[in-house]
């Protein structure tokens, strides 16, 4: 009974390059959230998927950010053209179909812009 | 513009004694609201949570107390072990269903053996 998964756990990127972090919900949970946690801040809310459709992205920037959950495999955030501020932890949170808002969270990827 | 907040960034108690842990919020549609904790390189981890109907929610070592007046809740801890030790997080969101949640900075607790 596998809980969230995310991978990579960590990523080292040169500015200007690309980021693919992925996201595997429990089983059984159609909803996905990303979150982004600058140092000594808490997190700060993305994007929300279900499955082929993004339901909120009011919380991602407008520009080199963007989001899938497919029919099949992990959701994606990817980033192009990364720069430093970038760097931060990402999480990703799954949640039931139909459960109250108890989101259950991934270990996360540490993302790192040279 | 922090809707949800954690004036305290750190806390210690010792060992056996009551945590305390606060939070306040300025968004008057909040309606549901949950605890998370967090060590050091892992994801959080859902504690606890309380819906706006409620003033006290009770699970095991864990209460969550809802003064929705004051816009207020706390998480008290008793006993404190030191296996608590960790990163503390109010979350909050519109309702118990399947939404966002915006979330405090967090506390960090230390309890002390």
């Amino acid at each position: 009974n596998a809980g969230v998964m995310q991978n990579p756990r960590h990523l080292v990127r040169r500015r200007g390059q690309e980021a693919r972090l992925r996201c595997s919900p429990m089983k059984g949970h159609s909803h996905v959230y990303w979150y982004r946690q600058l140092p000594e801040e808490g997190l700060k809310f993305m994007v929300y998927l279900q499955k082929e459709n993004i339901i909120d992205e009011s919380g991602m920037p407008k520009e080199r950010f963007s989001a899938e959950f497919p029919k099949e495999g992990p959701s994606i955030l990817r980033i192009q053209q990364v720069v430093r501020g970038d760097s931060a932890a990402y999480f990703c949170a799954s949640s039931p179909l139909a459960g109250v808002n108890e989101q259950f969270f991934g270990p996360g990827t540490r993302l790192t812009v040279l | 513009d922090q809707q949800v907040k954690q004036n305290s960034p750190s806390l210690s108690v010792q060992e056996g004694r009551i945590s305390i842990l606060n939070c306040d919020y300025t968004n008057s549609m909040f309606d549901y609201f949950l605890w998370y904790k967090k060590y050091p390189a892992e994801g959080p981890t859902f504690l606890i949570s309380i819906s706006s109907i409620k003033d006290k929610n009770e699970d095991g070592r864990f209460t969550v107390f809802l003064n929705k007046s004051a816009k207020h809740l706390s998480l008290h801890i008793v006993p404190s072990q030191p296996g608590d030790s960790a990163v503390y997080f109010c979350a909050a969101s519109p309702n118990s269903g399947n939404t966002p949640l915006v979330f405090g900075k967090g506390t960090r607790l230390s309890v002390i053996a």
